[in-house]
């Protein structure tokens, strides 16, 4: 049981240049999230989805755009990147009836230059 | 509108202390959860509680305890004999049908 996994740990872009964050669960969990960590910001939730196919706006979409094709995998895409969009991102997963319980990924740290 | 404050951006105690990390929410529902997630050094968020918003029973768990109070919309967090493993990053949080996160209180626990 790997939990929530995210690809890649690591990534430098150029601005404007684009790339596609994967999380992967192993736990069935119908409910998936993505959130972002900046220094004295604590985590701000960019998208979640409820189940494969559907997605909703978090707090900070904008720039951000997500995919769940399959329901262990929610991917976040960065059209055009910004140095204002580096930060950790984080995915979290939790089932639909324990939502209050959410498994979260290793992180990815990204850096926009 | 939802909003977790965390006042406390960093502590620092001596094992065996006990230390309070402070939460206070503002939200205009009246139903809600409240949590809070311990993030150690290796990154990954670690649940440990909820609390819903009809639920002010103080809950203990080990050493780990939770006060909530409604009126002054604090959900405050104790640790009791601090030990060196506890030192992270604290997080309190707030759902109605988002989560909103506090910036978190980066506890250090010196041997």
């Amino acid at each position: 049981n790997a939990g929530v996994t995210q690809t890649p740990k690591f990534r430098v872009l150029k601005t404007g240049q684009s790339m596609t964050l994967l999380c992967a669960q192993d736990m069935n969990h119908e409910y998936m999230y993505w959130y972002r960590q900046d220094p004295g910001m604590g985590l701000r939730l960019i998208h979640y989805s409820v189940g494969e196919g559907t997605t909703a706006k978090g707090e900070v979409p904008d720039g951000y755009n997500v995919s769940r094709l399959k329901k262990q995998n929610f991917l976040l895409g960065l059209e055009s990147a910004a140095p204002s969009q580096t930060s950790v991102y984080f995915c979290a997963s939790s089932y639909a009836d324990r939502f209050y319980e959410q498994y979260f990924g290793p992180g990815t740290r990204l850096t926009v230059t | 509108a939802q909003k977790v404050t965390q006042a406390q951006t960093e502590i620092s105690v001596v094992e065996k202390e006990d230390v309070t990390l402070d939460c206070v929410y503002e939200t205009r529902d009246t139903t809600y959860y409240l949590f809070w997630y311990k993030q150690p050094p290796s990154g990954e968020l670690v649940f440990l509680i909820r609390r819903n918003s009809f639920d002010e029973q103080n809950e203990i768990s080990g050493r780990y305890s939770w006060n909530f109070q409604k009126s002054t919309s604090s959900f405050n967090f104790t640790i009791t004999a601090s030990q060196v493993v506890d030192s992270a990053v604290y997080f309190c949080a707030l759902r109605k049908n988002d989560m909103r996160f506090g910036a978190g209180t980066r506890l250090t626990v010196k041997p």
